[in-house]
């Protein structure tokens, strides 16, 4: 049974950095590419960020570029958002998400995790 | 940059009725398009991909069919358990992005 158990959120001060971690099992983890998708409070979905399987095609979407690194490690089979310069904007709550394929051409997300909460405030 | 536009909002459907939800993408992305379902506290499913194909183990009353640029999600037969949000999402090239808003399923 493949599971995404996200980690790593809590309150943080404007300005400053957070790291999430999801930790994946239950399947091939260097089979997939992987993406980050936030959802801020009573709105919808949000992609943020994907990554291919072997870490060299990396994607943002625009409202996190330049201040949000993905990455992962194989052999602790874990995903990793990198979270600097945060935003009142950027409160949400993270899911990751498996991409269906390697990351090479475009593919849904079959399995999301259940998410850690990201809220951003003075 | 594709932008994914649903409709409605919100869709009030009585249990065992049909409910018919659009989706429409701003340029084509061929039959590039999943359907999630949201319940309240839970995370997304998958429900249908490559716009027509149904995820595994998704009840047959969840159908996707694409016309041009515009999508359908229809559930035949509304069960109480089919209550929930649904986003659209394309997944044209890599890596995917842009979610629809959602359309809000509920009760009549």
């Amino acid at each position: 049974e493949v599971q995404l158990v996200a980690s790593g959120g809590g309150l943080v001060q404007p300005g400053r950095s957070l790291t999430l971690s999801c930790a994946a099992s239950g399947f091939t983890f260097d089979d997939y590419a992987m993406h980050w998708v936030r959802q801020a409070p009573g709105k919808g979905l949000e992609w943020v960020s994907g990554i291919s399987w072997n870490g060299e095609n990396i994607g943002y979407a625009d409202s996190v570029k330049g201040r949000f690194t993905i990455s992962r490690d194989t052999p602790k089979e874990t995903l990793y958002l990198q979270m600097n310069s945060l935003r009142a904007e950027d409160t949400a709550l993270y899911y990751c998400a498996k991409d269906v394929g390697l990351g090479l051409v475009g593919a849904p997300f079959d399995s999301w995790g259940q998410g850690t909460l990201v809220t951003v405030s003075a | 940059e594709i932008v994914m536009t649903q409709s409605p909002a919100t869709l009030s459907v009585s249990p065992g009725e049909r409910a018919t939800l659009s989706c429409r993408a701003s340029q084509s992305i061929s039959t590039n398009l999943a359907w999630y379902q949201q319940k309240p506290g839970q995370a997304p499913r998958l429900l249908i991909y490559d716009a027509s194909t149904r995820a595994t183990g998704i009840p047959p009353r969840f159908s996707g069919s694409a016309s041009g640029s515009d999508f359908t999600l229809t559930i035949s037969s509304l069960q109480s358990e089919d209550f929930a949000v649904y986003y659209c999402q394309h997944y044209n090239h890599w890596p995917p992005r842009a979610f629809g808003q959602g359309t809000k399923v509920d009760v009549k």
